[in-house]
């Protein structure tokens, strides 16, 4: 079975405050993809970041980075010196290559001024 | 101009009327889907298509009926809806099918509500 698994629903921080959006997944297959998007009020998703299951690397784009770690099943993602305009839902999906993306429940990020 | 364009952005409708959603791109994609995303569930994916056919139908009720006529364009026919279907209806659009390159390039979707 597939699964991605967001526990926290909301998170509430103070601008200029890291924060760290946990994803945790569940897969019996060895390739797959792992994805970050971004929901604001607006409501279109916005794509963030992609990883394959053989690319281990972390990374960071600007204020963004992404924790994969396949020994946890987790693919986390901290946002450095949070601003207001990243007061949106996050979700995180898992793909094993096939049409269905499993998508989790989402986190609801506040970041107040 | 956004890339994913859905009209409209909202809709009221009776359980007893037809309505079409709209959705088009023209970021060359080959791939457009349609995904429903009611509150407090996850995104549930209801159609795929490649290439202008239809390769996924993801045990939708036959009172959405998708239709796809061409690579730019999408459209989700409702009829006889039932007030559970009050949604956020997202069309989305990749490269290729699955969409494992870049992503989705979603549109800001259309509200539906059923009264």
């Amino acid at each position: 079975a597939q699964k991605v698994t967001q526990a926290q629903t909301e998170i509430s921080v103070v601008e200029k405050e890291d924060v760290t959006l946990d994803c945790v997944y569940e897969t019996r297959d060895t390739t797959y993809y792992l994805f970050w998007y971004k929901q604001p009020p607006s409501g279109e998703l916005v794509f963030l970041i992609r990883r394959n299951s053989f690319d281990e690397q972390n990374e960071i784009s600007g204020r963004y980075s992404w924790n994969f770690q396949k020994s946890t099943s987790s693919f986390n993602f901290t946002i450095t010196a949070s601003q207001v305009v990243d007061s949106a839902v996050y979700f995180c999906a898992l793909n094993t290559g096939g049409f269905k993306t499993i998508f989790g429940a989402g986190t609801r990020l506040f970041v107040k001024a | 101009e956004t890339g994913v364009t859905q009209t409209p952005r909202h809709l009221v409708m009776g359980m007893t009327n037809k309505k079409s959603l709209k959705c088009e791109q023209h970021l060359g994609h080959n791939a457009m889907y349609w995904y429903k995303q009611s509150a407090k569930k996850p995104l549930e994916l209801m159609f795929v298509y490649s290439l202008e056919e239809r390769v996924e139908n993801n045990s939708v009720p036959s009172r959405f009926s998708p239709e796809c006529p061409n690579s730019s364009h999408l459209f989700l026919h409702l009829h006889t809806l039932q007030p559970e279907d009050s949604a956020l209806y997202l069309c989305a659009s990749s490269q290729s099918a699955p969409p494992l390159s870049n992503g989705y390039t979603f549109g800001s979707g259309t509200r539906l509500t059923v009264v």
